[in-house]
């Protein structure tokens, strides 16, 4: 599985764009590329999964440049309720593959 | 959507209780779950995938007969804690997934666990 790195931390403020980026350089061909969010004393929550260039859908973005080597989360026009812990995870697209969780980045967005 | 529910969301025992926490798909079956666990402040913490029909698979590090993983349908899995201890309050969360091989994990709200 591949190994992921993400800012521990990230400020931002109500409005703004955030865009998180995480590192996975040893990223396999077949692997893809998701990402959740956790509140405090909830499961994570799935926010969105893509293998390569762009993906959207109604709550952020996910970029991946051609080498595959970071990805990008884009969070659009943020709000209170979106400070929580976002984790970047790495892997097969397979049905029952067991997932390995980083330390994550804790986002704080202030009023 | 796919929901995964798990009970009870809280638990305070005393040393040496067993405690058993269930997690259920509501909506699908799910012949695969995980069992994760989460210290304060820090990352999740595989600690076993739960088979139905079969025996759990441990991580390295996770003592089998402290942690029993019963996954005896396609829709409930239970992790039970024997004998439990104050280093083994946290909180622990289990996931699941759909049958469909592209539908990503969906995991349960967690269960906090406090053993005075």
């Amino acid at each position: 599985l591949a190994k992921t790195t993400q800012p521990i931390s990230m400020d931002s403020y109500e409005g703004q764009e955030v865009n998180i980026t995480c590192s996975h350089n040893n990223i396999a061909t077949n692997d893809y590329i998701t990402w959740y969010q956790q509140f405090p004393s909830q499961g994570p929550r799935f926010i969105i999964q893509g293998y390569k260039t762009k993906v959207t859908n109604e709550v952020a973005s996910l970029f991946i440049p051609a080498d595959r080597k970071s990805s990008t989360l884009s969070l659009p026009r943020v709000s209170l309720s979106d400070t929580a812990v976002y984790y970047c995870l790495v892997g097969v697209r397979t049905g029952f593959q067991k997932l390995v969780f980083g330390t994550g980045t804790r986002l704080l967005v202030s009023p | 959507g796919a929901v995964v529910s798990q009970h009870p969301s809280r638990v305070i025992c005393k040393s040496g209780t067993s405690v058993k926490i269930e997690c259920r798909s509501l909506d699908f079956q799910a012949t695969t779950m995980f069992w994760y666990r989460q210290f304060p402040k820090q990352s999740l913490m595989l600690m076993a995938t739960s088979n139905e029909g079969s025996k759990a698979t441990y991580e390295q590090g996770v003592e089998k007969d402290k942690f029993l993983i019963n996954h005896a349908s396609l829709t409930l899995s239970t992790l039970t804690v024997t004998s439990a201890h104050p280093e083994d309050s946290s909180f622990y969360i289990c996931s699941a997934r759909d049958g469909d091989t592209y539908q990503p994990q969906h995991f349960g709200d967690g269960t906090r666990l406090s053993i005075l």
